[in-house]
């Protein structure tokens, strides 16, 4: 089935350690998002990829970084510069083919916790 | 900037009745997506329902639907015939279209509980 894969699904990390959060997806779509949630706070854009080595901050950057050397991955680093980690990181992505829906497909989320 | 206002934090309806969930949002684009996302206990995050701004009538998927004003900026959810299944964080969500199309501006969330 096709579909977004994110691993691991809970992570635990020592401050000042980076971890790396992997998403992959078999949709054949061509952009790809990085969001965060936490409590009461909605979803707030981290990154995002419209083309394989490309990508674009989204309204809270600050201690992430991403890659995107292939169209099916776009893993996120969260670094120790990242003030406040723990939180649920979503990945999603979306087609540009055909007619535009805007949809966001989503993965599980993966659920991070510095100790 | 756009942004989405969802004013109801949380919200609660007997099995088989309705219930409304609010959603505001500011933009001064034309022409954008409106989605409303459903988020279950096992955080998987769901489309329930889209509209376009183009479109005058309002988006229905099965028991729900929105009432979409756009010189209000307004776009509800109706959820008919409540089902115990429905109880989730409802998140409603902006996006532009052309090349911002895919980045969700999502609302703090309404979480609606079903009850027996």
């Amino acid at each position: 089935d096709g579909g977004i894969t994110q691993s691991p699904k809970y992570l635990f990390r020592k401050e000042g350690q980076n971890v790396t959060l992997s998403c992959e997806q078999n949709l054949n779509h061509d952009a790809m998002y990085w969001y965060r949630q936490d409590p009461g706070q909605g979803l707030r854009l981290i990154y995002y990829s419209q083309i394989v080595n490309d990508f674009q901050k989204g309204d809270i950057a600050e201690g992430y970084s991403v890659s995107r050397e292939k169209k099916e991955s776009f893993p996120l680093t969260v670094t120790s510069a990242q003030k406040n980690p723990t939180a649920f990181y979503l990945c999603a992505s979306t087609s540009y083919t055909g007619e535009p829906t805007g949809e966001l497909f989503f993965g599980e989320g993966s659920r991070l916790t510095v100790l | 900037a756009q942004t989405v206002t969802q004013s109801q934090p949380e919200m609660s309806v007997q099995e088989a009745e309705t219930v409304t969930l609010s959603c505001t949002y500011d933009t001064s684009e034309n022409n954008y997506y409106l989605f409303w996302y459903k988020q279950p206990p096992s955080r998987q995050m769901i489309l329930v329902i889209r509209q376009e701004a183009y479109k005058q009538q309002n988006a229905t998927e099965n028991r729900f639907s929105v009432n979409f004003q756009k010189a209000a900026k307004s776009f509800s959810l109706k959820i008919s015939d409540s089902q115990l299944g429905d109880t989730a964080m409802y998140f409603c969500a902006f996006s532009g279209y052309g090349g911002s199309q895919g980045n969700l501006i999502f609302g703090k969330g309404t979480k609606l509980s079903v009850k027996p």
